[in-house]
């Protein structure tokens, strides 16, 4: 596709149930990222993957967190057994240049229309 | 203390004038700025970028950079009601790589 896609766009969840959010990112991005945007607040950073590597997962808020990148194209965020805190829109993008701790900048980060988690 | 700094807004500008969206960084280190521009239930998008000290003009977009003052602002030239929407001010953090956001600044552009 053209953009940034991902899924599901809703998902409303029992506590305590586990999620799975997928992220399509733009053919040959090879930089990838995960924000969660509580309502009203900027995306706060989750993690980033360079490729199928994981360089990055210091803003995971707990354990039950998870996400993958195992072919360094489509991501799965996952959260296990969810609580009422984790009702947000979560963020991927992508981004054709890698991510380095050397350079100046990342590149322009494309994003996809973010899925809505609602934990009950 | 976050490291990207906004005022939350809302600013409310009349359609015509000049709004003025400004933000701090805490990071000395920081060398890329970004501003992204977010409709309510849409997604962010980039408006511009800036590496250097000084002003940067695109159409009615000018980005303004002081590293000394670790602000960067973000002007919008005869605001449209089209301009309405939250803008996300971006800093790109050596250590790591990854773009931290600040809280967004929402602008009304009134009629």
């Amino acid at each position: 596709g053209a953009g940034v896609s991902q899924s599901p766009r809703y998902k409303v969840a029992k506590r305590g149930q586990d999620v799975a959010l997928r992220c399509d990112p733009i053919s040959g991005h090879v930089s990838l990222f995960w924000y969660q945007q509580a309502l009203g607040q900027g995306p706060e950073f989750l993690t980033y993957f360079q490729n199928e590597a994981q360089l990055d997962k210091s803003g995971l808020p707990s354990d039950r967190f998870f996400a993958e990148r195992p072919e360094g194209s489509v991501s799965t965020l996952k959260i296990q057994r969810t609580q009422q805190e984790d009702s947000a829109v979560y963020l991927c993008a992508s981004s054709l240049v890698p991510s380095t701790s050397t350079g100046i900048g990342t590149g322009e980060l494309f994003f996809g229309e973010g899925s809505r988690l609602t934990v009950l | 203390q976050k490291e990207v700094e906004q005022n939350s807004g809302p600013l409310s500008v009349p359609e015509g004038a000049i709004a003025s969206l400004n933000c701090t960084y805490s990071d000395r280190g920081s060398q890329s700025f970004f501003w992204y521009r977010q409709y309510s239930g849409k997604s962010p998008e980039l408006i511009m970028f800036i590496y250097s000290n000084g002003d940067k003009e695109d159409g009615r977009f000018t980005a303004q950079l002081n590293k000394a003052s670790q602000y960067v602002s973000l002007l919008i030239r005869d605001s449209q009601p089209s301009d309405s929407a939250t803008y996300l001010c971006a800093v790109y953090y050596n250590q790591g790589g990854k773009l931290i956001f600040g809280q967004g600044t929402e602008l009304s552009v009134k009629p």
